[in-house]
């Protein structure tokens, strides 16, 4: 069965303090790994696609990596404004399958 | 680029009417469009994806009969909740896609809907 799963649940951060969200999955054939950011109230803004094990993606203070089991979200030196919940999904035919998400609050 | 729009964003109804939520894409066309639902503190759960002029695919447990989808256009599919019930209560997203399957989808800003 197609799974991703998310960790940690909730990640409490001080400004400047560098972490990384982790995404495990298990799918067969899989099309592409997405990230999202999710703002309380509103709709995922996309940040990321990989698509195959070694790629890298980088967006002002987060990088997206992934390997063939799973894919971290770092985030170097977060500021408040980052403070979201960053959710992972992954393609498995045509639909994406989401995991239950990490919620980011850094504090100043 | 790639803006996805919904209407309305919050809307309230009593039980037992119908309510349609339209969503839109902006600046591109979309093959396929999809529909999902989230409750509180949890994650998207697909509701049923649609292809331009054709029927919409639901997902196991999602009445096709109570949440009518219709792609008439490739920047326009609408959701619409029949009868609806408190329990339908909930946060609905719609998302859109351009071509193939790879490519990333873009995700409206959601409606509230709230039965009374």
């Amino acid at each position: 069965e197609d799974q991703v799963t998310q960790s940690p649940e909730a990640l409490r951060l001080q400004e400047g303090e560098s972490s990384s969200l982790n995404c495990s999955y298990t799918v067969s054939g899989l099309r592409g790994l997405f990230w999202y950011r999710q703002d309380p109230g509103k709709g995922p803004e996309f940040l990321f696609t990989l698509y195959s094990a070694g790629e890298e993606k980088e967006k002002e203070r987060l990088k997206a990596t992934l390997t063939k089991k799973e894919s971290f979200l770092h985030i170097t030196a977060p500021k408040p404004e980052d403070s979201a919940t960053y959710l992972c999904a992954v393609q498995a035919g045509t639909a994406l399958i989401f995991g239950k998400g990490t919620t980011l609050s850094v504090s100043s | 680029g790639a803006v996805v729009s919904q209407h309305p964003s919050r809307v309230i109804c009593k039980s037992g009417t119908s309510v349609k939520i339209e969503c839109r894409s902006l600046d591109f066309q979309a093959t396929t469009m999809f529909w999902y639902r989230q409750f509180p503190k949890q994650s998207l759960m697909l509701m049923a994806t649609s292809n331009e002029g054709s029927k919409a695919t639901y997902e196991q447990g999602v009445e096709k009969d109570k949440f009518l989808i219709n792609h008439a256009s490739l920047t326009l599919s609408t959701l619409t909740v029949t009868s609806a019930h408190p329990e339908d209560s909930s946060f609905y997203i719609c998302s859109a896609r351009e071509g193939n399957s790879y490519n990333e989808q873009f995700f409206g800003p959601g409606t509230r809907l709230t039965v009374l």
